[in-house]
């Protein structure tokens, strides 16, 4: 079945330093991929996605990749700030309704 | 603006007590999701209604239930809560064509305690 594996946590940078959370997937066909982020005692947010190969979705200074040759959908961001600390969650979804979720990262930035 | 609503934020309920939890969307999608998301884990997909046809999760303990009563409301039955049942519960929509489904959003989730 489909599945998504992130880089395990917790991630801890200093403000201003380079990030990259890395996600890989497993599926057959061409799923759809999503970065969510989630705020302490929040919902989910989309942060961004990509819909088809070679594809970059970005929002906020983050962008990911779309990879059908390495199936990856890394997370980055230039220039961290201390907001942006929260738990992010690489998913899935691949025509049915599921949305199939990574294990989740949690960044904590310094000041 | 559109949005997926939960009320309310924070639930107490007492051990065995029936409670419900509420989810609204303006966004007038046609599916509607309830997630159960445990401390430090990912959302646990419950249930979820395609239009008026409800799938229930192989695993979803039939403690859960819930009811559509038209597009915009969903909610989250659980009828004998206990402690396991603590969690945030997160409810979320999409819309879904013969093409697949679109992206999901998702509310600010009900932070659900039995005491």
């Amino acid at each position: 079945g489909n599945s998504v594996t992130q880089m395990e946590g917790p991630v801890t940078l200093s403000e201003e330093a380079f990030l990259t959370i890395n996600c890989t997937y497993t599926a057959t066909g061409y799923p759809s991929l999503f970065w969510y982020v989630q705020y302490p005692g929040e919902g989910l947010q989309l942060l961004l996605k990509a819909t088809k190969a070679d594809d970059k979705g970005s929002n906020k200074g983050f962008e990911a990749t779309y990879r059908k040759e390495t199936t990856s959908f890394h997370l980055e961001k230039g220039s961290v700030q201390v907001s942006d600390s929260a738990v992010y969650f690489c998913a899935l979804t691949q025509g049915a309704q599921k949305l199939v979720f990574g294990q989740g990262t949690r960044l904590t930035i310094n000041p | 603006d559109a949005m997926v609503i939960q009320n309310p934020r924070y639930q107490v309920t007492q051990f065995g007590k029936p409670v419900t939890l509420s989810c609204s969307q303006t966004l007038n999608h046609n599916v509607m999701y309830w997630y159960q998301q445990k401390s430090s884990q990912a959302p646990k997909l419950l249930f979820h209604y395609y239009d008026k046809d409800f799938n229930n999760e192989a695993d979803t303990p039939d403690n859960f239930q819930s009811r559509r009563p038209n597009t915009s409301f969903c909610f989250l039955d659980i009828r004998s809560p206990g402690l396991g049942d603590a969690a945030m519960y997160l409810c979320a929509t999409s819309r879904a064509s013969t093409g697949g489904v679109d992206t999901q959003y998702f509310g600010p989730g009900t932070r659900l305690t039995v005491l």
